[in-house]
């Protein structure tokens, strides 16, 4: 079976700050892995995807996520937040290119001002 | 413009009514697909279509019954409706072999009194 964890329901940062948005997944072999996010009232966004290769990926806006193969993660990452990255954000995860979709719990990221 | 199009965005119905969610997608994808979001389940897949055939299928109620009338189109009919069934209903379309790349509607809320 695979699943994914997002182990933070909610995470608060002030603009300009660092960010990490952690997600650990569960499958027995190397999975597609993805961060999406959902702004207020509109659909899911694909932010970046992870297939292989290089661990660090880069995404739109300049999230980055690294995959860890020894930790089963796939963390979100950015430099410095803007308030508009307010939203939620959700990992996912997909056993190969055919197969549906696994979404996390979905994390609500907050940017104060 | 919006490239998947889901009618209506909100709609409220009795318990034991019938609905049909409509989704019509304008970005040439072969794939599409049904999700239901919940304070309960955040993010929960329903049903896949590829080539207007159904290819998984994870809601174990008949009462969601997918209808492709067109390549483009994928609606959702839903009888006999509980409270239950509130939720905010995403259609979202790929290209097969595309693996994650899904891209969503700005999914219709429905409400069961």
């Amino acid at each position: 079976a695979q699943s994914v964890t997002q182990p933070d329901a909610r995470v608060t940062v002030s603009e300009g700050a660092s960010l990490q948005l952690r997600c650990k997944y569960s499958y027995s072999a190397t999975p597609y892995l993805f961060w999406y996010v959902q702004y207020p009232r509109q659909g899911l966004q694909l932010l970046l995807k992870y297939y292989s290769g290089d661990p660090v990926v880069q995404g739109v806006n300049s999230f980055e996520a690294e995959f860890s193969k020894s930790n089963s993660s796939f963390h979100l990452q950015k430099a410095s937040v803007h308030w508009s990255d307010s939203a939620v954000y959700f990992c996912a995860l997909s056993k190969n290119s055919n197969n549906r979709i696994f979404f996390g719990d979905g994390t609500q990221l907050v940017v104060k001002p | 413009d919006p490239k998947i199009i889901q009618k209506p965005k909100y709609l409220v119905a009795v318990t034991g009514s019938e609905k049909i969610l409509i989704c019509e997608q304008y970005l040439g994808h072969n794939a599409m697909y049904w999700y239901r979001q919940s304070a309960k389940k955040p993010l929960e897949f329903m049903f896949s279509y590829s080539y207007q055939k159904l290819m998984d299928n994870q809601t174990a109620s008949s009462r969601f019954q997918p209808q492709s009338s067109k390549k483009n189109h994928l609606d959702l009919q839903i009888t006999a409706l509980k409270p239950d069934d509130s939720a905010t209903y995403f259609c979202a379309s790929s290209q097969s072999g595309n693996t994650g790349q899904l891209y969503f509607g700005e999914g219709s809320k429905l409400t069961v009194l």
